[in-house]
């Protein structure tokens, strides 16, 4: 099945510092969201996208639905160490079927 | 408090033995989905319902069977024909109403490991 390219795969950050991550389609959709998932536990939502251009926040969090319909972008701000974990990306195009980024793994070192 | 629940957190599996993961829910959703997540890969779905007593096949179907006799439950069974069934398995449910602006929220999740 298809799955979503999802950058960088894992990344090692200071405290702090801001933490940029991004998804790539190559078919359009109409919804983009973003989870969170700690081991051993289900992905939690982050945030969600429902049209092209779209910017929105969550605390910390920003993200955005890119203009070709084909890409959104993650940032967290000043990360602190409890943003550990794996953010994934999800897709959806007018159906019930949800496509998956890989997964961008985040360790912030204090 | 509403939300999904999926029992056990962890299961064990025998060679040969055939499996059930429970998930329910109590946010009135119409759709419910099985992924089935392993290292390194993103979520695959096994089957998805979107509705009472109808199912369809995902990217990943073969070796798993499910049904959907009530709203609110959505089991998964591991057959003896997964040969590789272990894994993290999610379950997962939206409105379905195909609303442009429809959210997919997932349970806590249960990890199957082969004896």
């Amino acid at each position: 099945g298809q799955q979503l390219n999802q950058s960088p795969q894992s990344m090692f950050i200071q405290e702090g510092e801001d933490v940029s991550m991004n998804c790539t389609s190559s078919s359009i959709f109409n919804t983009w969201l973003w989870y969170k998932q700690d081991p051993g536990e289900g992905p939690v939502l982050l945030i969600a996208l429902y049209k092209a251009g779209e910017l929105t926040s969550n605390g910390r969090l920003t993200a955005q639905f890119g203009i070709t319909r084909k890409d959104s972008f993650l940032n967290i701000s000043a990360s602190i160490p409890s943003d550990v974990g794996i953010y994934f990306c999800a897709g959806r195009s007018g159906t019930y079927k949800y496509i998956f980024g890989t997964g961008t793994r985040l360790k912030v070192l204090a | 408090d509403g939300g999904i629940t999926q029992s056990p957190k962890y299961l064990f599996r025998k060679e040969g033995q055939n499996v059930t993961l429970s998930c329910e829910q109590n946010l009135n959703h119409d759709a419910m989905y099985w992924y089935r997540q392993d290292p390194g890969q993103g979520l695959r779905l096994i089957y998805y319902s979107q509705i009472v007593n109808d199912f369809q096949k995902g990217d990943i179907a073969e070796g798993y069977s499910v049904s959907r006799e009530k709203k609110e439950s959505f089991p998964l069974t591991v057959t003896s024909a997964q040969k590789n069934p272990t894994a993290f398995y999610l379950c997962a449910s939206t409105i379905g109403s195909r609303r442009t602006q429809e959210t997919q929220y997932f349970g806590p999740g249960t990890r199957l490991l082969v004896l």
